[in-house]
């Protein structure tokens, strides 16, 4: 069974820090999403990674896939308060996507 | 203009009881799907559709039924509810089944069985 195992389950920091996020499995995948949840709300993309080292920015947000295709991190630059939300990672596997459980990020003003 | 819009949002129902959840999606996608997200927040998928062709069906009780009558639609129809199926269930859209794909939530409905 493929799993991906979310670090840390929680987060509570301080606006204006830096964080980062880990999503790791004993499996390879083809691609990795992540994706942010706010509450009462469902989630939304944020990034796709597909190459195994492959680097992604989007705006204070970087995202990096192993060489392996086994893992992921997200680090966030400067955490604002709008950040706040669950963060899931994704694997894509033979036409199936399983979900991490989540880092729930709080960010405090 | 919502893009995946499923409905009722809340429902608070009584152990044995049967009901359906609506979805519909105006992206014009081929793909639709239900997760399950329970309390811990795990999100879990348990039906996948492609133009209508069920092609994935996870380890689900036989109670769930899903039903798409076209492609923007799916139906979630659960009999003789549980108090374990009371979770967060989610609709979910895409064009084509690759799992790169980028998949669009709906804003999920809040099932409670008492």
């Amino acid at each position: 069974t493929q799993l991906l195992e979310q670090s840390p389950q929680f987060l509570s920091i301080q606006e204006g820090e830096n964080l980062t996020v880990y999503c790791n499995s004993s499996s390879v995948f083809s691609s990795l999403q992540w994706y942010r949840q706010e509450p009462g709300e469902g989630p939304v993309l944020l990034v796709t990674v597909v190459t195994g080292g492959e680097v992604k920015k989007l705006k204070r947000l970087t995202f990096q896939f192993g060489d392996a295709r086994k893992d992921s991190s997200l680090h966030i630059t400067a955490a604002q308060p709008g950040d706040t939300g669950l963060y899931l990672c994704a694997g894509g596997s033979q036409g199936n996507l399983i979900f991490g459980k989540g880092t729930k990020l709080s960010v405090k003003p | 203009d919502t893009a995946v819009s499923q409905t009722p949002k809340y429902l608070v129902t009584q152990m044995g009881n049967d009901k359906s959840i609506k979805c519909e999606q105006n992206l014009g996608h081929d793909t639709m799907y239900w997760y399950k997200q329970d309390s811990k927040k795990f999100l879990k998928i348990m039906f996948s559709y492609n133009n209508k062709e069920l092609i994935i069906n996870e380890t689900v009780p036989n109670r769930f039924s899903p039903k798409s009558p076209d492609k923007a639609h799916l139906n979630l129809h659960i009999n003789s509810l549980e108090l374990g199926d009371s979770a967060v269930y989610f609709c979910a859209s895409s064009h084509g089944s690759r799992s790169g794909n980028t998949i669009y939530f709906g804003e999920g409905s809040w099932l409670t069985v008492v």
